[in-house]
């Protein structure tokens, strides 16, 4: 089974900053992956699929990026809302989640 | 619009079995590939399984021999089916529906919803 860990557990930063959250596949995975987001007490929400591609309604702010076994989260200016636990999930080989990287405000 | 909408018992004893229901508006199962993901309390996702457009079922191999899929297109419901409850299968269970046919992409979620595994 493919293993997918993201880094950090936990990231905290201030309103505005660039923020930056990784995942690592523990083999190639084509670049099938999505990356979702989940607030407190709600569903998760589909940012980007297919490693860069923004899902409809997606603030510019959020963008994809990877291959092989990166991939990587970029929010390019963090606003208040955006404070969420992020999963990084892979369709290459089966179906997996990473454990998540939790985004707090500084 | 597209909606997808989960229930169930809420509680259920140890060594039973869960029985959930998908209610889906908006498509039609015969186009679209709906899948089950949960999600234990505080700790992240966990796919559990998939029914395809076409009927055709897939399962998370550490779950497979407990877990059945199934489904009725008439009343555009998907069902799941879980036995041998212990606690840790306690949890948020959510079904979710594909942005396109095959793939994988999970653009539309139900709200969950919470089972309890507990005597």
């Amino acid at each position: 089974d493919i293993q997918m860990t993201q880094s950090p557990p936990v990231l905290s930063a201030s309103v505005g900053d660039r923020v930056t959250l990784s995942c690592k596949a523990s083999q190639n995975i084509n670049k099938n992956l999505d990356w979702y987001q989940q607030k407190h007490g709600e569903a998760p929400k589909l940012l980007i699929y297919y490693t860069n591609n923004l899902q409809t309604g997606i603030p510019s702010r959020f963008s994809g990026s990877g291959s092989g076994t990166d991939y990587t989260l970029t929010i390019s200016s963090l606003q208040p809302e955006d404070v969420a636990t992020y999963y990084c999930y892979q369709y290459n080989s089966g179906y997996t989640f990473g454990a998540g990287t939790k985004l707090e405000l500084k | 619009q597209v909606q997808l909408k989960e229930s169930g018992p809420g509680l259920v004893q140890p060594s039973q079995t869960l029985s959930l229901t998908c209610t889906v508006s908006g498509f039609s199962l015969t186009s679209y590939n709906v899948h089950w993901v949960r999600q234990p309390p505080g700790k992240g996702l966990e796919w559990m399984g998939r029914m395809r457009y076409n009927g055709d079922t897939s399962y998370n191999s550490a779950l497979k021999s407990r877990l059945s899929i199934s489904r009725d297109t008439s009343k555009n419901q998907v069902f799941l089916k879980m036995n041998s409850l212990q606690t840790d299968d306690t949890g948020t269970y959510y079904c979710t529906r594909e942005k396109f046919i095959t793939t994988n992409w999970f653009a539309y979620w139900g709200q969950g919803t919470l089972v309890t595994v507990s005597s």
